[in-house]
């Protein structure tokens, strides 16, 4: 079965850091573009960040850049968010997302269950 | 930046009937659009892919058209697990991945 697992969620302050994990298992990780989409409580989803197959292109949402850092080991089937200088407003519910692709078509097809990020002094 | 604009932001419909709901860019995205479920506590999954065309799995009464700017999810006769929020997606320019704010859909 394909599947995406996050990890790495919790309490931390104002101004602290964290590192979320993605861990895939089912396909073949390698050859896939990965992305993270976030959900604030009861708001809609806002996507984060993305990296391709071989991490090799990043982006970034604005209101990460300089503070939140993408990362891949193809070798252990797992995606990283480091997050630094956490704001309160960065608490939601982080989603891990495979990217896939079908005639020239591109679509997130795969989601994990989600980590909940809490940011409060 | 693209802008996406769904309506209405809630929608209540009785099991069996026909739910409408509409996404809109603020530019043209060709046909590179997709429509997500989420219901309570899930994860979103995918629905619709291309503005139209059905993920693997994803049953025919859920259909999708629309191109350009303008947009349409048609649930023709609304089951017990269809009621969630329903995300729309573009795809077609890039980083923002943009997605709209949803339209929930519940029970009348």
């Amino acid at each position: 079965e394909m599947q995406v697992v996050e990890s790495g969620g919790g309490l931390v302050q104002p101004g602290g850091s964290l590192r979320l994990s993605c861990t895939a298992s089912g396909f073949t990780f390698s050859s896939y573009w990965l992305h993270w989409v976030r959900q604030a409580p009861g708001k809609g989803l806002v996507w984060v960040a993305r990296m391709n197959s071989d991490g090799s292109s990043i982006s970034y949402v604005d209101s990460v850049k300089g503070r939140f850092t993408i990362s891949r080991d193809n070798a252990k089937n797992t995606l990283f968010l480091q997050m630094n200088s956490l704001r309160v407003e960065d608490t939601a519910v982080y989603y891990c997302a495979r990217e896939a692709y079908s005639t020239s078509h591109w679509y997130f097809d795969l989601w994990g269950r989600g980590t909940l990020v809490t940011v409060s002094s | 930046e693209i802008t996406m604009t769904q309506s209405p932001a809630t929608l209540s419909v009785s099991p069996g009937e026909r739910a409408t709901l509409s996404c809109r860019a603020s530019q043209s995205v060709s046909t590179n659009l997709a429509w997500y479920q989420q219901r309570p506590g899930q994860a979103p999954r995918l629905l619709i892919y291309g503005a139209s065309t059905r993920a693997t799995g994803i049953p025919a009464r859920f259909s999708g058209s629309g191109s350009g700017t303008e947009f349409t999810l048609t649930i023709s006769s609304l089951q017990s697990e269809d009621f969630a929020v329903y995300y729309c997606q573009q795809y077609n320019n890039w980083p923002p991945w943009a997605f709209g704010q949803g339209t929930k859909v519940e029970i009348k």
